[in-house]
């Protein structure tokens, strides 16, 4: 299984605070993607990323909301001011293999906590 | 809106026996099926796909599909102390974007009973 890291695995933030989310898959891929889950809730697709550009968002991916691959390797998710209700874990997937795009492989994940 | 139903459990089943978890998909375009498994505080773990009609077998894991009814589901044989987690079904389809986003469902929780 392709190997995913996130950081950090726990962010603490003040509601109006900007936080950034990071992704690090370990050889290159081809498609990335943040999905969130709120505790006891689905988890739920956020953005797509392929070919250094965003590929499709859901509803939820408002203009708060950006992603970026600043170095060619982290992928990142920024959250411009961070709401109560975005306290959720935030997880990176990613896909390996051309011939088979849906395959997603996810990271870790990353603890948002907004106070 | 595309939805994806699972019954949230929890499912009790004696170690040693078989877990059957079942999902219902709403959009009939999905194109592919993923049984995810998820422990408590932890990240999605990829443990099953299947495209095709039919059963795909993988060690104790069998994931059966039926597009025309759209039915997906997943047994566990000789389930294990270990197996106990949420179980998590997603559907994906390509938005034609470049894309290939996953719905998932709410997951059933599993547990086996030593």
């Amino acid at each position: 299984e392709p190997e995913v890291t996130q950081t950090p695995s726990h962010q603490v933030t003040q509601m109006g605070q900007e936080v950034i989310l990071r992704c690090v898959p370990i050889s290159n891929h081809l498609y990335f993607y943040w999905y969130r889950q709120i505790l006891g809730q689905k988890v739920e697709f956020l953005v797509s990323f392929y070919n250094n550009e965003i590929s499709e968002k859901s509803e939820i991916f408002d203009d708060q909301f950006s992603v970026e691959r600043p170095d060619g390797s982290n992928f990142t998710l920024k959250i411009r001011s961070t709401k109560l209700e975005d306290s959720a874990m935030y997880f990176c997937a990613i896909t390996v293999r051309a011939g088979d795009p849906y395959e997603q492989y996810f990271g870790p994940g990353t603890r948002l906590t907004v106070t | 809106q595309k939805e994806v139903e699972q019954n949230s459990g929890p499912l009790s089943v004696p170690e040693g026996a078989i877990a059957s978890l079942n999902c219902t998909y709403s959009d009939r375009g999905s194109q592919s099926f993923f049984w995810y498994r998820q422990y408590s505080g932890k990240s999605p773990e990829l443990i099953m796909s299947i495209y095709s009609n039919g059963d795909k077998e993988d060690g104790r894991f069998t994931a059966q599909l039926n597009k025309a009814s759209q039915y997906v589901s997943l047994l566990i044989r000789d389930s294990q102390p270990s197996d106990s987690a949420t179980y998590l079904c997603a559907v994906g389809q390509d938005s034609g974007a470049g894309s290939y986003q996953l719905t998932f469902g709410k997951g059933t929780k599993l547990s086996v009973i030593p």
